[in-house]
């Protein structure tokens, strides 16, 4: 059974615009989501992170929502650059799992320039 | 400096082979560790070392063996594989594991062919 659900397998977007991933978690214990980006053939790189005492974190292009009561959140990304091109993986921690990390599917993110 | 380092990068061995996958962090952290991962799938935990001990072994087959010898290193033994655990292999560190900080960062990985 998922926990972390990445319902988008792909996402296009043109640059300078807005890209919104989303993620969906079924495990209220949860209490630490956070969002990392993978290009092929690397390990992926933490993006940014937000407790669940938060429902928004923001860092310079990046910005994270967080809706408890929906056990939803997305990742937006503004401006968008062909360099975001990439793989963006959901990911929840906390609870019962303390800190092991468990992933959704992932959303492959296309900036077209 | 968020580094992790793993060596090597690509690793071609033989069912009958034993090689080691190296990884190394200087963050200062205390949890490490070892996920695998295949085309188009998260990574998947295999192992995790809490201040040098192993703390979670998540049913992974005894051909894989890890080893924490301090807490900057971390190796994960590989013997008698089979084809199916070619994959690229993620080394990953936090901190302390008791402070509620859960961010792991990863390493580039060793992509491991077993032929």
């Amino acid at each position: 059974d998922q926990q972390v659900k990445q319902n988008s397998p792909s996402l296009s977007v043109q640059e300078g615009r807005i890209s919104i991933l989303n993620c969906d978690y079924t495990n209220s214990m949860f209490d630490y989501f956070l969002w990392y980006k993978k290009y092929p053939a690397e390990g992926p790189t933490f993006l940014i992170s937000i407790s669940s005492i938060k429902d928004k974190n923001e860092d310079g292009r990046f910005t994270v929502f967080l809706n408890k009561s929906a056990k939803h959140l997305s990742l937006h990304i503004v401006p968008s650059q062909p360099g975001d091109s990439a793989v963006y993986f959901c990911a929840a921690s906390g609870g019962e799992y303390g800190n092991k990390l468990v992933f959704g599917a992932g959303t492959i993110l296309r900036v077209k320039s | 400096d968020t580094e992790v380092t793993q060596t090597p990068k690509h690793l071609v061995m033989g069912m009958t082979n034993k090689k080691s996958l190296k990884c190394e962090q200087h963050m200062g952290h205390r949890a490490m560790y070892w996920y695998k991962q295949k085309a188009k799938k998260p990574p998947e935990l295999m192992f995790v070392y809490s201040y040098e001990k192993l703390s979670i072994n998540e049913s992974v087959p005894s051909r894989f063996s890890p080893e924490c010898p301090n807490s900057s290193l971390l190796n994960l033994h590989l013997h008698a594989l089979q084809p199916e655990d070619s994959a690229l292999y993620l080394c990953a560190s936090s901190q302390d594991p008791g402070q509620g900080i859960y961010e792991q960062y990863f390493g580039p990985g060793t992509r491991l062919t077993v032929t």
